[in-house]
């Protein structure tokens, strides 16, 4: 049973750059939701992704959009790179439950950003 | 506004002592709660859960306490070992629909030997 995967491990650009991130959420699940961990510190919510649509999002500004494929995948976008945006990039896979929101959340094994 | 925090940001525990790990939070309309174990370079690992309906689960080695009335998480591993060495996570939601999770600072647990 595959686990939650995301790419690449590591990734580094300069600011004002553009990176996509990618996300294959753990079979059978149908919800992906990514978070910020900077160092040293807890992960924050970005967004969620259900149904190929932004179900809910954290306190981020536009220039991280994302979307979500037909096969559940997902991609986090990060438009106009600043120095802040090195961090931890977490995906983490749920399945929805009938009429309630998505349950326990599994993590991939995550994306460094580091921007110069 | 809703927070989790953590009493202790560092501990440190004799190989084969029991470690216990504390958690704050500050959602009282939070009804789920998760323990993560972050091991350093990885994602976070899934460890123990507990609804709010519930103030106690058990499961291999590991238990989780939930007392509502102070808004107070713990988990406590027993018989710690060197691979328990890690950034230990809680993490509250409130059971609503397009649910995110809020995630305390850490909690790092050093094994000695």
């Amino acid at each position: 049973d595959a686990g939650v995967t995301q790419s690449p491990t590591h990734l580094i650009k300069t600011r004002g750059q553009q990176v996509t991130l990618r996300c294959s959420p753990k079979s059978g699940h149908d919800t992906v939701s990514w978070y910020q961990q900077a160092l040293g510190q807890g992960p924050q919510f970005i967004f969620q992704y259900y149904e190929e649509e932004e179900r809910q999002r954290g306190n981020f500004p536009d220039r991280f959009s994302g979307h979500q494929f037909p096969n559940y995948s997902s991609e986090l976008n990060v438009n106009a790179l600043l120095l802040g945006d090195s961090a931890l990039y977490l995906c983490a896979s749920s399945l929805a439950g009938s009429g309630r929101g998505p349950d326990t959340q599994y993590f991939g094994p995550g994306t460094r950003l580091t921007v110069l | 506004g809703e927070s989790v925090g953590l009493h202790l940001p560092t501990l440190s525990v004799q190989e084969g002592d029991n470690s216990i790990i504390n958690c704050a939070y500050s959602n009282s309309a939070s009804d789920y709660f998760i323990w993560y174990k972050q091991e350093s370079g990885k994602g976070p690992q899934f460890i123990i859960d507990i609804r709010s309906n519930m103030d106690k689960r058990q499961g291999q080695r590991v238990t989780v306490l939930l007392n509502k009335t102070v808004k107070h998480l713990s988990l406590q591993i027993a018989a710690t070992q060197p691979g328990d060495s890690a950034v230990y996570f809680c993490a509250e939601k409130e059971d609503n629909y397009g649910q995110n999770f809020v995630f305390g600072p850490g909690t790092r647990l050093s094994v000695l030997p």
